[in-house]
């Protein structure tokens, strides 16, 4: 089945400066590369995506890369602000007979210093 | 639209008893999928129902059963508990049928003492 590997778990980056998230899948067939934050006691929501047959999408500060090839896809946040301190967890999914199978990665989390 | 809702918020149990989840998908959603949360554990998926049958099982021993009804509500189950169960548990429901977003609910804090 398909494998998701995200680093780092913990990330710790000062207000103002970048911070980079990346994940590796296993399965080629995966085409949609969803990416979820999850704030402290909050449920986790989806705040971009990208689907294979896009290389980087960007969406204001945050922006999503996709490698085929490699099989790999990071998620980038400039310009951190304390708000964009949370849990991030990337995902790969296909689908396959007819229905989605979605994997999660392990997630990060993510400290922005003020 | 209403979201997804999970019942109760938060629930303590001692060791050996049973305890029952519930997740009410967003309308029109079919499938509902249950996480384990746990601090640095990541989510781990457990199951996944789609139109009242179990479409996927993750790496849980069979302690932790689910089911789903036919207007998608999903109930997950855990028989005589353990410590180690203390978590958040998560349900996402989706459309289930190509590519979409899933949605979470906000989860069900359960303490095993």
């Amino acid at each position: 089945g398909e494998n998701v590997e995200q680093h780092p778990s913990t990330l710790s980056v000062q207000e103002g400066d970048s911070a980079v998230i990346k994940c590796t899948y296993s399965d080629s067939a995966s085409n949609y590369f969803p990416w979820y934050k999850q704030e402290l006691g909050k449920r986790p929501q989806l705040i971009i995506d990208i689907r294979s047959n896009v290389g980087e999408k960007k969406d204001q500060r945050i922006a999503v890369t996709l490698n085929k090839t490699a099989k790999h896809f990071s998620l980038h946040i400039t310009e951190t602000q304390p708000e964009d301190s949370a849990v991030y967890f990337c995902a790969a999914s296909k689908v396959s007979g007819g229905y989605q199978k979605v994997t999660f990665g392990t997630g990060t989390k993510l400290q922005v210093i003020p | 639209k209403a979201g997804v809702t999970q019942t109760p918020r938060y629930l303590i149990k001692t060791r050996g008893q049973q305890v029952t989840l519930s997740c009410s998908p967003i309308s029109g959603h079919r499938s509902v999928s249950w996480y384990q949360q746990t601090p640095g554990q990541g989510l781990q998926f457990l199951f996944e129902y789609f139109s009242e049958t179990q479409r996927n099982k993750g790496n849980f021993p069979g302690r932790f059963s689910g089911r789903q009804f036919s207007n998608s509500r999903s109930e997950m189950n855990v028989s005589t508990l353990e410590l180690g169960d203390s978590a958040l548990y998560l349900c996402a429901s989706s459309h289930g049928q190509g590519n979409t977003e899933a949605f979470f609910g906000q989860g069900t804090r359960l303490t095993v003492v």
